[in-house]
């Protein structure tokens, strides 16, 4: 496996499931990244890591909870979520600084929540 | 209000023509980038420019940096279908601290 992989990459669910989602990065970087991408709206970002530890938590409710054991894997786990959640998650991991400007993005899960 | 504003939201063109999408901000950013994104898949990084009146070529795809470093340029030449697409710009600010992202340019590139 090369670059930045996300699994599931569609995943349906009702309001009381709990599901996760995993993002793998097989490029040796130190920051990953969850973004929510809804139709014709800019990427948001929801949560970064940094060698493993939280620097930002966007926001996002609660209902969202990430998880990053080791600086190669970031988790979303999900649970009673809202049909406005529906949307595409993407996961991107950048070499050092977490800001850094260089974003290498997985293909992204495709959620819908009915 | 959006930070970062791209322009057109959607663009359709013929095989063969010449394109342009822009992005603009009231803000100045410190480093600006392009991605494509496909159907199905995550956005893939074209570019980044740094320096205010940058112009960098990747094959037919011209990118320009404003000179004030607010607003940003992608130029494509004879287009393909293979350039269909979703194009993002991303830019850091010191305004705002951190990556922030437009809504996109859908190109669509018919034969």
């Amino acid at each position: 496996e090369t670059g930045v992989t996300q699994t599931p990459r569609h995943l349906v669910m009702g309001m009381t499931n709990k599901k996760s989602l995993k993002c793998e990065q097989h490029l040796g970087h130190n920051a990953m990244y969850w973004y929510k991408q809804s139709a014709k709206k800019p990427l948001e970002l929801m949560f970064v890591y940094s060698l493993e530890e939280r620097v930002e938590n966007n926001s996002v409710p609660s209902r969202f909870s990430p998880e990053c054991p080791n600086s190669s894997h970031l988790f979303l786990h999900l649970h009673t979520l809202q049909p406005e959640d529906s949307a595409l998650y993407l996961c991107a991991s950048s070499p050092d600084s977490p800001w850094s400007y260089e974003q290498y993005f997985g293909p992204g899960t495709r959620l819908t929540v009915t | 209000t959006q930070l970062l504003e791209q322009s057109p939201q959607f663009l359709s063109i013929q095989e063969g023509e010449n394109l342009t999408v822009y992005c603009n901000s009231s803000s100045v950013f410190s480093s600006l980038q392009w991605y494509r994104q496909e159907p199905g898949e995550g956005p893939v990084l074209l570019v980044t420019v740094v320096t205010g009146g940058e112009v960098k070529k990747l094959k037919r795809l011209t990118f320009q940096f404003g000179d004030a470093r607010k607003d940003s340029s992608l130029h494509i030449t004879a287009a393909q279908p293979g350039d269909t697409g979703l194009y993002l710009c991303a830019g850091e600010s010191d305004s705002w601290g951190k990556l922030q992202f437009g809504a996109g340019t859908q190109v669509v590139v018919t034969p």
